[in-house]
C-alpha cells in the first residue's frame, strides 16, 4: 500500500501570504495520479486538484498543484480568509483506490 | 445537480452492525462507481469500499471481512453494512462518487453522518 505523508502538519500564515503544502508518497503513484481536497470544519471534503495539476470545476486559479512520481505540492498563491482549512492529498495510482494523506491544517497566524 | 445524502442510525452498540444508506438525487445512480469513506474524529480519511451500479464491489483489505456494500438502482441508492463494530469504527461516514473521468478520485461527496459505537 502506498503511504502518503503530508507536511507540515500545521501551517500558520496570514491572509495574502503564499502557502506551500507538500505530499510525499512512499513509492511512485504513477506519474500524476494525485488529487488534493479542502475540508472545512463540519463539511465534506471538496475536490480542488486532480491529475496533480488540474483544477476541478469552479476552483479559483490561486490554487495550483505540481509534482509527479513521489513528490507533489499544492500552492495557494495569495491566501484568502476562506482558504484556512485542512488539506488532504490522495493517490489513485494503485489499489486500493483512495489512500489519503493525514492532512495539513492551514491556520490563520 | 446531483446530490448525495447519507442516512442511518447515529449510535450502534459494540459487536453490532452499522448500516447506512446513501441516496442519490438529481441524477441516476447508473453508470457510475460509488464509494464509502470514513473519518474518525480528529483523524484523516479512510476509503472503505466501492460499488458499481451493476453490483460489482471492491473493499479496503483492512475492512474486507466486515464490509458489505450493496446497490438498489430502483431506489437510486446504495448501502453500507459494517459488522462486529468496535469503538474504533466511530467516525463520520461519507458517501462519494468516483470522478466522471474514470480515475479514482472523488468529485462529489455527501455531507457525512456521524456514527458512534457505544453501549
Amino acid at each position: 500500500e502506498i503511504v502518503l505523508t503530508q507536511s507540515p502538519g500545521t501551517l500558520s500564515l496570514s491572509p495574502g501570504e503564499r502557502a506551500t503544502l507538500a505530499c510525499r508518497a512512499s513509492q511512485s503513484v504513477g506519474s500524476t495520479y494525485l488529487a488534493w481536497y479542502q475540508q472545512k470544519p463540519g463539511q465534506a471534503p471538496r475536490l480542488l486538484i486532480y491529475g496533480a495539476s488540474r483544477r476541478a470545476t469552479g476552483i479559483p486559479d490561486r490554487f495550483s498543484g505540481s509534482g509527479s512520481g513521489t513528490d507533489f505540492t499544492l500552492t495557494l498563491s495569495r491566501l484568502e480568509p476562506e482558504d484556512f482549512a485542512v488539506y488532504y492529498c490522495q493517490q489513485y495510482g494503485s489499489s486500493p483506490p483512495g489512500s489519503f494523506g493525514q492532512g495539513t491544517k492551514l491556520e490563520i497566524k | 445537480q446531483v446530490q448525495l445524502q447519507e442516512s442511518g442510525p447515529g449510535l450502534v452498540k459494540p459487536s453490532g452492525t452499522l448500516s447506512l444508506t446513501c441516496n442519490v438525487s438529481g441524477g441516476s445512480i447508473s453508470t457510475y462507481y460509488w464509494s464509502w469513506i470514513r473519518q474518525p474524529p480528529g483523524k484523516g480519511l479512510e476509503w472503505i469500499g466501492y460499488i458499481y451500479y451493476s453490483g460489482f464491489t471492491s473493499y479496503n483489505p483492512s475492512l474486507k471481512s466486515r464490509v458489505t456494500i450493496s446497490v438498489d438502482t430502483s431506489k437510486n441508492q446504495f448501502s453500507l453494512k459494517l459488522s462486529s463494530v468496535t469503538a474504533a469504527d466511530t467516525a463520520v461516514y461519507y458517501c462519494a462518487r468516483r470522478a466522471l473521468t474514470g480515475y479514482w478520485y472523488f468529485d462529489l461527496w455527501g455531507r457525512g453522518t456521524l456514527v458512534t459505537v457505544s453501549s
